[in-house]
């Protein structure tokens, strides 16, 4: 099956650095990479994602950059502000017949310093 | 995702009680999965469900049972069997094919 690896586990910056998160894939067949944010104690919620006929994808303060050959994809958080700080996960879907079956990466722990 | 909701907020379960952590949606997705996180960890799939009445098991799901009598609802219980299941249950759904949505949690302690 599918395996994400997600790196690193922690990540600290100064306000107005910027982030990356970076995540790799196994399964050539996955199509489909969101990535969620989740605050302490809160559900995960969707901030971006790309589908793998994209190369990059932009929303703001966020970018998200997908390698197919190399099955790597990447979140990018410019001009990074307290609030930024959070868990974050990336996902790969590997779609199944009708269902659609995310799997996750471990998280990355990001402080961003006032 | 303020479509999905789970309840209660807060479990306490007994040595040796099943209890059932319920999840319900209104926003007509085919779709229904649940997710145990533990601190620190990531999220692990317990049991998914494409279609009314049907069910497929996840990762870990030694331990769970669930059901899925109606599109809206897809609750889990925690079965005896589950020897340590103190940890954060997450339920999600989704359009075919599209992103998974996350309902508010429920958090699961052992008494």
């Amino acid at each position: 099956g599918e395996n994400v690896e997600q790196h690193p586990s922690t990540l600290s910056v100064q306000e107005g650095d910027s982030a990356v998160i970076k995540c790799t894939y196994s399964d050539s067949a996955s199509n489909y990479f969101p990535w969620y944010k989740q605050e302490l104690g809160k559900r995960p919620q969707l901030i971006i994602d790309i589908r793998s006929n994209v190369g990059e994808k932009k929303d703001q303060r966020i970018a998200v950059t997908l390698n197919k050959t190399a099955k790597h994809f990447s979140l990018h958080i410019t001009e990074t502000q307290p609030e930024d700080s959070a868990v974050y996960f990336c996902a790969a879907s590997n779609p199944r017949g009708a269902g659609n079956q995310f799997y996750f990466g471990t998280g990355t722990s990001l402080t961003v310093i006032p | 995702d303020g479509g999905i909701t789970q309840s209660p907020k807060y479990l306490f379960r007994k040595e040796g009680q099943n209890v059932t952590l319920s999840c319900e949606q209104n926003l007509n997705h085919d779709a229904m999965y649940w997710y145990r996180q533990d601190p620190g960890q990531g999220l692990r799939l317990i049991y998914y469900s494409q279609i009314v009445n049907d069910f497929q098991k996840g990762d870990i799901a030694e331990g769970y049972s669930v059901s899925r009598e109606k599109k809206e609802s897809f609750p889990l219980t925690v079965t005896s069997a589950q020897k340590n299941p103190t940890a954060f249950y997450l339920c999600a759904s989704s359009a075919s094919q599209e992103t998974q949505y996350f309902g508010p949690g429920t958090r699961l302690l052992v008494l």
